[in-house]
């Protein structure tokens, strides 16, 4: 089965930094696009960013209110996704979820990105 | 951005009620339109995705159709472990969007 554990999230004070990591198993990590998305407490869900896989382009992508403040890498020797936050503010108050974006493919071609495989998720807590 | 209004925002259905839920993308999304559910303190679980394919091992229930930038969620005969809240997401263009939500509770 296919697996995700977070870890790393904790209390930060305003202003601080925090690492959060996530770790895949049972399935090829090096070939997967992985994304993280939030959820403050009792709030919706929200799409914090995208990194592609290293064969495509292993670029990564973020939602405007996180743009600039956090940066997501990967280290795939150890199959892990980060997710590096800087300048936290209150409303980063969340839990962390991360996942993958798997591709519908078939015969004819691939189409659809979606989310198949989610972590537990990690609580963050942005509080003086 | 694109954005997604999912309606309603809540509703209360009982046991064997078919149960449906809209979102409609502010823009063309073509067919990049998933569907989760969510129980209190668990993570979100793909029901829908493409926007009419059941993941595997989700029960046949549960349904989704697409018409233009409006899409639609569909339990055919609501069971007691399907009380959860609802999401629509779309995959179309960065930012990947969701909807706000639909939860569906015990009348």
């Amino acid at each position: 089965e296919v697996q995700l554990a977070e870890s790393g999230g904790g209390l930060v004070k305003p202003g601080g930094s925090l690492r959060l990591s996530c770790v895949g198993s049972r399935f090829t990590f090096s070939n997967a696009w992985m994304s993280w998305v939030r959820q403050a407490p009792g709030k919706g869900l929200e799409w914090v960013g995208l990194i592609k896989s290293n064969s495509d382009g292993g670029t990564a992508d973020y939602a405007a209110p996180v743009q600039g403040r956090f940066t997501i890498s990967r280290d795939d020797s150890k199959n892990i996704l980060f997710l590096q936050m800087k300048s936290l503010r209150t409303e980063d108050t969340a839990v962390y979820f991360c996942a993958t974006a798997a591709l519908f493919c078939d015969g004819g071609g691939c189409y659809w990105r979606y989310f198949d495989t989610w972590g537990q998720g990690t609580p963050v807590t942005v509080s003086s | 951005d694109i954005q997604m209004s999912q309606s309603p925002s809540s509703l209360s259905a009982s046991v064997g009620e078919r149960v449906t839920i809209t979102c409609r993308a502010s823009q063309s999304i073509t067919r990049d339109l998933n569907w989760y559910q969510q129980k209190p303190g668990k993570a979100p679980k793909l029901l829908i995705y493409g926007p009419s394919i059941l993941q595997s091992g989700v029960p046949s229930r549960f349904s989704g159709t697409a018409s233009g930038t409006d899409f639609t969620l569909t339990i055919s005969s609501l069971q007691p472990e399907d009380f959860a809240t609802y999401y629509c997401q779309q995959t179309y263009d960065m930012p990947w969007t969701f909807g706000q939500g639909t939860k569906v509770d015990l009348k």
